[in-house]
């Protein structure tokens, strides 16, 4: 079975300081790993995905994330928080061979504050 | 940039009633998918649908869903008598043929109110 905790329902950070999402999961198979934001009424739009190529996965609007498989992890990070990343985040994973039925995390709500 | 489109982005019905989302999946795609959301919980696996049939669905995929794919163009998702607890967004998400781990594409969301 896979499954994915985001250890965070909120974070709060001020405008241009770094941003850590954190996100682990558990799969028995390799995993695909994604993260998705999602802004208010808005749909889910894909930050980045790793898909076993490297480990160090760089996304839209400055984010990125690595996956390390020791610690079963893939935090997402961005050096520099702007007003316009306030947003709910969602980390995701799904494998080969599982259909790609995506399984979601609860989600992290990012605030930034001025 | 091509899109993933959902109509309507809001329904609101009374329960015991059908309600038919509909969804306009990128047109070169061949995995179509439903997913939910219910306010305050995790986005929630529905079923996907591939080569004109369903592929694979979880435990909330009763006998009161359905999904269809009428023609070329729509994928639809229909509740034949909606519950309370049907209260939802429903997302659709679509894929593009070759790689099995390659990107979904969601739309913006449908969001049913049951009253």
């Amino acid at each position: 079975a896979q499954s994915v905790t985001q250890l965070d329902s909120h974070v709060s950070v001020s405008e241009g300081t770094p941003v850590l999402l954190r996100c682990n999961y558990s799969s028995s198979y390799s995993p695909s790993l994604f993260w998705y934001v999602q802004h208010p009424n808005k749909g889910l739009q894909l930050l980045l995905k790793y898909t076993s190529a490297a480990t160090l996965v760089k996304g839209i609007n400055g984010f990125e994330a690595e996956f390390k498989k020791s610690e079963t992890s893939f935090h997402l990070t961005k050096p520099s928080a702007h007003m316009s990343d306030a947003a709910e985040y969602f980390c995701v994973v799904s494998f080969t061979g599982g259909g790609n039925k995506l399984t979601f995390g609860t989600g992290t709500q990012l605030k930034v504050e001025l | 940039e091509p899109e993933v489109t959902q109509t309507p982005s809001h329904q609101v019905t009374q329960m015991g009633q059908e309600v038919i989302l509909r969804c306009v999946p990128i047109s070169n795609h061949l995995y179509f998918y439903w997913y939910r959301q219910i306010l305050g919980q995790k986005v929630e696996f529905l079923v996907s649908f591939y080569n004109n049939e369903i592929s694979e669905k979880s435990e909330i995929f009763d006998d009161q869903f359905s999904v269809e794919r009428p023609d070329g163009s729509n994928f639809t998702l229909k509740i034949r008598s909606t519950k309370l607890e049907d209260s939802a967004m429903y997302f659709c998400a679509s894929k593009e043929a070759g790689a099995r781990t390659g990107e979904l594409f969601f739309g913006e969301g449908s969001r049913l109110t049951v009253l």
